[in-house]
């Protein structure tokens, strides 16, 4: 199975300031298509998750453009350029190229 | 509007069963790979299954084959998750997901069902 790690666990950050969030796999996540299929997910308090980012870099409709993916083969990352307060929660990378999809363990982000 | 409504969760002793249902709206849902996610109490997400928007490929975790039988019936914009010799470690949110690869995978969630396994 793709392991999927992420870091730090925790990220406690200031109001306005930035964050970034890293993210690699045990192996590349190129399909045989071409495409990386490298997702994040954010989920807030009590919430669902909810899909921000697609294919690495990809901004989900209605996502913030404060939010931005990159990186690439096993080397991901994922950034915040201004946090706010609605941005706290739960952060996972997720793979889908290699079954089993397999996501990350999670970055928590909170206020500090 | 995408919507995603699962049903189905409960108390369930260790060695029962449950069956789980979403039912979709908003989309043609016959046309979309469906998926099973689920998340034990406190910890993070879990692929479980996926079926094909024709049912002609199902896969499972390694953690449910042969326990978990993923189904859907396109007439009635629903998706199912049987789920036989139920453990104490099966014990969480059971989110649908909707869409495979051609979406990117996971591109809407319902609001969850509670699984608990306890004796």
């Amino acid at each position: 199975d793709v392991v999927m790690t992420q870091s730090p666990l925790s990220l406690p950050v200031t109001l306005g300031q930035p964050a970034s969030i890293s993210c690699r796999s045990s192996q590349s996540l190129v399909y045989s298509d071409g495409n990386t299929y490298l997702n994040w997910f954010q989920q807030r308090p009590g919430q669902s998750p909810r899909r921000l980012i697609y294919k690495v870099s990809n901004r989900d409709s209605g996502v913030p453009d404060r939010f931005s993916g990159g990186g690439s083969g096993t080397d991901f990352t994922l950034k915040i350029s201004r946090v706010e307060a609605e941005d706290v929660g739960v952060y996972y990378c997720m793979q889908g190229t290699h079954w089993p999809l397999t996501f990350g363990g999670g970055t928590k982000v909170e206020i500090k | 509007e995408v919507q995603l409504v699962e049903s189905g969760g409960g108390l369930v002793k260790p060695g029962g069963s449950l069956r789980l249902s979403c039912e979709a709206s908003g989309f043609t849902f016959s046309t979309y790979t469906m998926n099973w996610v689920r998340q034990a109490p406190g910890k993070g997400l879990e692929w479980v299954s996926s079926i094909s928007s024709r049912s002609d490929y199902i896969l499972y975790a390694d953690s449910v084959r042969g326990r978990f039988t993923i189904s859907r019936d396109n007439a009635k914009n629903s998706l199912y998750l049987q789920m036989n010799s139920l453990r104490a470690e099966d014990t969480a949110v059971y989110y649908c997901a909707r869409g495979g690869r051609a979406s990117d995978w996971f591109d809407s969630w319902g609001q969850g069902t509670l699984v608990t396994v306890s004796s």
